[in-house]
């Protein structure tokens, strides 16, 4: 069966502390990665679509990469606007989350 | 171009009634998914429709939940004889194909009583 795993559950950063978010999957055929943003009490946000490996997005402070297992999240020079929690999704099935707070 | 439409935006049903979500996916949009949210948890997947037809109920309670999203009109996700164990918020997304990026609406937020 599918499986998404994500790690940390949740992150502290310091305003402008960089970090990274890591998706970890198993999936036979993956036709596609997808990064979400979602806010308290709101919908998931899209943010990112990976389809193979070494392909990369961007935005903003934003960075998502993918290799044949596992995707990461880089956050640049984070803002307390980014606090939120940041999921993945293989195939419609969602990871955890990862639980961001940025300080200032 | 309006988004992914859901509602209500919150239901309150007392234990055995039945609840009524309905999603309207975004214009051009054939594939809707539903999602359920616990408290402090992640989304879950209930199901996958595609017009008139039922993709994906893998994520399906066996009993009590079914869903439909007819050719004309919304999504509906129906939740018979409701127990205080359904509260949760309900996502529904809808994506231009399947199993693409998908975007979400709002959310339901049932409250069992």
């Amino acid at each position: 069966e599918d499986q998404v795993t994500q790690s940390p559950e949740a992150l502290r950063l310091q305003e402008g502390e960089s970090s990274s978010l890591n998706c970890s999957y198993t999936v036979s055929g993956l036709r596609g990665l997808f990064w979400y943003r979602q806010d308290p009490g709101k919908g998931p946000e899209f943010l990112f679509t990976l389809y193979s490996a070494g392909e990369e997005k961007e935005k903003e402070r934003l960075k998502a990469t993918l290799t044949k297992k596992e995707s990461f999240l880089h956050i640049t020079a984070p803002k307390p606007e980014d606090s939120a929690t940041y999921l993945c999704a293989v195939d419609m099935r969602f990871g955890a989350g990862t639980r961001l707070t940025v300080k200032p | 171009n309006a988004g992914v439409m859901q509602n209500p935006r919150h239901l309150v049903r007392r234990r055995g009634q039945e609840a009524r979500l309905r999603c309207s996916p975004m214009k051009g949009h054939s594939h809707v998914y539903w999602y359920r949210q616990l408290p402090e948890e992640g989304l879950k997947f209930m199901v996958y429709l595609q017009k008139e037809n039922i993709i994906d109920e893998s994520g399906m309670p066996k009993e009590r939940f079914s869903a439909e999203f007819p050719k004309e009109g919304p999504s509906i996700l129906r939740i018979q004889q409701v127990v205080r164990g359904d509260s949760a918020a309900y996502f529904c997304a809808s994506s231009a194909t399947g199993r693409t990026e998908a975007f979400f609406g709002q959310g339901t937020r049932l409250t069992v009583v």
